[in-house]
C-alpha cells in the first residue's frame, strides 16, 4: 500500500507570495492532518481535516488555510508569506480522526521563504 | 510550561547499549500515547501506539506508560547505528470539539558503533 506523498518536495517563495502544498493520504485514510516543523518550536499542529471537515485547528494566523476533497486529497494554502513560514511542512493521514487511530505522515515540503 | 516536556539530548550511546528516551506531561486527559522517529529529513515514522498505562513490546522497542506519574518511556535493546534519529513522543486527548494531538520536541539519538 502506498505511503502518504507530499507535493513539491522543495520550495522557494519570496516574501508576500502566496504558495499552495498537495497531500495525499493512504488509501482508505479519511482524516489528514498538517503540521508545521522548525527546530525551534518541533512539530506545531496546523489543522486537521476528516471527510472533508476541518475537525481542528491549531493556533496559526489566517494566512493558512486548507481543505479537503471527496477524495480524501488534502492542499494547505499560505498567503503572503512570511520569513518566518520557512518550515517543513508535513501532513498525516489516520482512518479515524488523529489520535484514535494511527497516524502516518508524509515525507513533507521544505518551504523556504527568502 | 509546555503541556509535553522532552529532554532535546542529544543522547550518545555506544551501539548495543540499552536506550532510554522518555516524555513527561501536566495534561491528565492525555489518553493515547505514541513514539516516532524522524530521521533527517524525512518525515516522522510511527513506532508505537498505546492507550493504557503498561508495557507495549515491538521487537527491540519497548514503550512504557505511567498514568500516574504523567510519565511515558521508550526502551530500545541491544541499539543499532540506525537507530540514530530524533524520537518524537505524541499524546492525544479526545474532545468533541475535535482530537487534540500534541508533539514533544524530540529528543536527538546517536549510536556510535
Amino acid at each position: 500500500k502506498a505511503g502518504v506523498t507530499q507535493t513539491p518536495r522543495y520550495l522557494i517563495k519570496t516574501r508576500g507570495q502566496q504558495v499552495t502544498l498537495s497531500c495525499s493520504p493512504i488509501s482508505g485514510h479519511r482524516s489528514v492532518s498538517w503540521y508545521q516543523q522548525t527546530p525551534g518550536q518541533g512539530l506545531q499542529f496546523l489543522f486537521e481535516y476528516f471527510s472533508e471537515t476541518q475537525r481542528n485547528k491549531g493556533n496559526f494566523p489566517g494566512r493558512f488555510s486548507g481543505r479537503q476533497f471527496s477524495n480524501s486529497r488534502s492542499e494547505m494554502n499560505v498567503s503572503t508569506l512570511e520569513l518566518g513560514d520557512s518550515a517543513l511542512y508535513l501532513c498525516a493521514s489516520s482512518l479515524a480522526p488523529s489520535g484514535r487511530s494511527e497516524q502516518y505522515f508524509g515525507p513533507g515540503t521544505r518551504l523556504t521563504v527568502t | 510550561q509546555k503541556e509535553v516536556e522532552q529532554d532535546p539530548g542529544p543522547l550518545s550511546v555506544p551501539e548495543g547499549a540499552i536506550v532510554s528516551l522518555n516524555c513527561t506531561y501536566s495534561n491528565s486527559a492525555f489518553q493515547y500515547f505514541m513514539w516516532y522517529r524522524q530521521y533527517s529529513r524525512k518525515g516522522p515514522e510511527l513506532l508505537m501506539y498505546t492507550y493504557s498505562s503498561g508495557n507495549k513490546e515491538d521487537g527491540r522497542f519497548t514503550a512504557q506508560v505511567d498514568k500516574s506519574s504523567k510519565y511515558i518511556s521508550l526502551f530500545i535493546r541491544d541499539s543499532q547505528p540506525s537507530d540514530s534519529a530524533t524520537y518524537l513522543c505524541a499524546m492525544s486527548e479526545r474532545r468533541s470539539s475535535g482530537d487534540k494531538l500534541t508533539f514533544g520536541t524530540g529528543t536527538r539519538l546517536a549510536v556510535r558503533p
